[in-house]
């Protein structure tokens, strides 16, 4: 079975542009969760959706936004790009309590 | 509030020392989900075991252990005989039970196996 995949790997973005970052879960997973890892917060919750509804959500500013697909492909946004994005963005999917991590998308603002 | 607390910031082994690696957590959630996490260099987070709460059993996976102890709050992790190959980010992980998708990382553990 094919894992969690990330596109893209890598980004550099200048300050105040816009990124999407898309996620593909594991076939049959149909929740997706993305996160945010920097060297000073560490591992961060930013939001879950299941089904196309977003049922969790993190303490993220409204600049970060996603949305989940009919099959369950999943795409994070973030508007007005600052210096403070610069991280590893993770996605999860999982079909019970465990979930399992795609490789993650290295964002760097410029 | 959740919080997850790993004291150990780094660890230094030889190679074939057993290793084990700390976690405290916080939850009033009476329901809840324990994880261990590996991040090698590559950056993926590998999921290596859970534990329900409600299943305080500890078990032995290969040459991967814990000691999950409700009354301490903690849920320890052991590598025996550890290779270079364990070198990595250990992460601890907790999830409610009435958290959709959230899990509540602890800091991480720098492990450093030396041959």
């Amino acid at each position: 079975k094919a894992g969690v995949t990330q596109t893209p790997r890598y980004l550099i973005k200048t300050r105040g542009q816009q990124v999407t970052l898309s996620c593909s879960p594991i076939s049959g997973h149909r929740s997706v969760s993305w996160y945010q890892q920097t060297p000073g917060q560490g591992l961060q919750f930013l939001f879950e959706y299941f089904s196309e509804t977003q049922r969790n959500k993190g303490n993220f500013p409204g600049r970060f936004s996603g949305r989940q697909f009919s099959n369950s492909r999943s795409e994070m946004n973030v508007s007005t790009l600052e210096l403070g994005d610069s991280a590893l963005y993770l996605c999860a999917s999982s079909r019970g309590e465990t979930q399992y991590f795609g490789p993650g998308t290295r964002l760097l603002v410029l | 509030a959740q919080k997850v607390t790993q004291a150990q910031t780094e660890i230094s082994v030889v190679e074939k020392e057993d290793v084990t690696l700390d976690c405290v957590y916080e939850t009033r959630d009476t329901t809840y989900y324990l994880f261990w996490y590996k991040q090698p260099p590559s950056g993926e987070l590998v999921f290596l075991i859970r534990r329900n709460s409600f299943d305080e059993q500890n078990e032995i996976s290969g040459r991967y252990s814990w000691n999950f102890q409700k009354s301490t709050s903690s849920f320890n992790f052991t590598i025996t005989a550890s290779q270079v190959v364990d070198s990595a980010v250990y992460f601890c992980a907790l999830k409610g039970g009435t958290s959709y998708g959230k899990l509540t990382f602890g800091q991480g553990t720098i492990l450093t196996v030396h041959p």
